[in-house]
């Protein structure tokens, strides 16, 4: 299995821009999750999904954050319109009940620039 | 929120010295995970230990979970350059859903050669 698979690795983008990152969790995974990581705040969780639901999208910081689960391949976190204090790297990652208790594996991240 | 404090926040020390790490909480937890994550990557799970005093061993790393349930420490013997990064401990608040995974503040460990 490839792991959990993010793109951009890196995006660099002017304030006002939207910004889409996306993630495909491990195959098999029913819950998937996206963090925000800063220097400042370490490891925050958004919002994580369950067989494709949003269950508690309460770590989203306002209203220009959403976050999709189409199918359980794909997930999208959107920023509109970005700014400067959504410069983080943000991860996702994706566990199953069925492999080592609560064990979430996380993709490499993706490092985001808003000038 | 269930909030976890590490400490030390930064340790740097030589290589082949000994270091304690902790993960303090008022909450207590059904079990307790510590991951490690390197310069570019994603967090990746180290050991989960559930039973209250339980201790863990990894190679040169022992993990200890606190009798109340509340605490964890993981001590390295004989640090390695490789040992480097970012230690996260994360508390699992019940064993029933996928939300209840919290993660501590960190510690970023730097081994000197």
């Amino acid at each position: 299995d490839a792991g959990v698979i993010q793109s951009p690795r890196h995006e660099v983008t002017e304030m006002g821009q939207e910004v889409t990152l996306r993630c495909k969790p491990i195959s098999g995974h029913n819950s998937l999750f996206w963090y925000r990581q800063t220097m400042m705040r370490g490891l925050e969780l958004l919002i994580y999904f369950n067989n494709n639901v949003p269950i508690d999208d309460s770590g989203m910081p306002e209203d220009r954050f959403s976050a999709k689960m189409p199918n359980a391949s794909f997930s999208t976190l959107k920023i509109q319109p970005s700014e400067p204090r959504d410069s983080a790297v943000y991860f996702c990652a994706s566990s199953s009940p069925l492999f080592r208790l609560n064990e979430q594996f996380f993709g490499p991240g993706t490092r985001l620039t808003v000038l | 929120t269930q909030l976890l404090e590490q400490s030390p926040q930064f340790l740097s020390i030589q290589e082949g010295e000994n270091l304690t790490v902790y993960c303090n909480s008022s909450s207590v937890f059904s079990s307790l995970q510590w991951y490690r994550q390197e310069p570019g990557e994603g967090p990746v799970l180290l050991v989960t230990v559930v039973t209250g005093g339980e201790v863990k061993k990894l190679k040169r790393l022992t993990f200890q979970f606190g009798d109340a349930r509340k605490d964890s420490s993981l001590h390295i013997t004989a640090a390695q350059p490789g040992d480097t990064g970012l230690y996260l401990c994360a508390g699992v608040y019940d064993q029933t859903g996928a939300n209840n995974l919290f993660f501590g503040t960190g510690t970023r460990l730097t081994v000197i050669p």
